[in-house]
């Protein structure tokens, strides 16, 4: 088993769907959680940054953490076509230095 | 703007000819690191820089090795590819150890085993 399971879709929505997107894992040592956005061709971008359970909204997005249940989510309102692309969770220990471990992440596609 | 620059973006070698990726960062982050990504597959952690002191992950083959000759500037070796190592080699920065710091990312270089 993983220790973060994603699932890589591809996921197809509408243009000004909400689109969910979701990870879980096995490790409780994960403290801080993470979403990346990449592009094709491109390297991952910072989306959001979170630590422990909670709610972290930045415009259009919204990450969730669900620690009792291992369980991450980020929410896309009014979702875009610029906003088609790949999507990796990721997350790390506290005290376990900076390494990070990625989910393989969901495809994305908004369309017209 | 650009942060974390990777060079070349694309690159062709022969199988088992040595090659070098290069990294360089304008943020003067302590900590860089080197990952694999193949495709649909969730990026690797290679090894990562912390200063001077290297980092390498256990199941890192010993093919791969990697130079940092100053704070801005990391170089990835791949002494002798083999068709198995082509993929998208992502270089990342973060300002310390610390467990709050977030990765940045470089747009990667993609390498292809002829």
């Amino acid at each position: 088993q993983k220790e973060v399971e994603q699932d890589p879709g591809p996921l197809s929505v509408p243009e000004g769907a909400i689109v969910s997107l979701n990870c879980t894992y096995s490790n409780s040592a994960f403290q801080y959680f993470m979403w990346y956005r990449q592009y094709s061709r491109k390297g991952p971008e910072l989306l959001m940054y979170t630590y422990s359970s909670g709610n972290k909204e930045d415009g259009r997005f919204t990450a969730q953490v669900d620690k009792s249940s291992k369980y991450i989510s980020l929410f896309i309102r009014d979702s875009q076509p610029s906003d088609s692309a790949t999507y990796l969770c990721a997350m790390k220990e506290t005290g376990g230095g900076n390494k990070l471990t990625f989910g393989t992440g969901t495809q994305l596609k908004v369309e017209l | 703007d650009a942060m974390v620059i990777q060079n070349p973006r694309y690159q062709v070698t022969q199988f088992g000819k040595p090659v070098t990726l290069s990294c360089s960062q304008t943020l003067n982050h302590n900590v860089m690191y080197w990952y694999q990504q193949k495709s649909s597959q969730a990026p690797k952690l290679l090894f990562h820089y912390y200063d001077k002191d290297f980092n390498n992950e256990a199941d890192t083959p010993d093919n791969f090795q990697s130079r940092r000759p100053n704070t801005s500037f990391c170089f990835l070796d791949i002494r002798s590819p083999g068709l198995g190592d082509a993929a998208m080699y992502l270089c990342a920065t973060s300002r310390l150890t610390g467990s709050n710091q977030p990765q940045h990312f470089g747009d990667g270089t993609r390498l292809s085993i002829l």
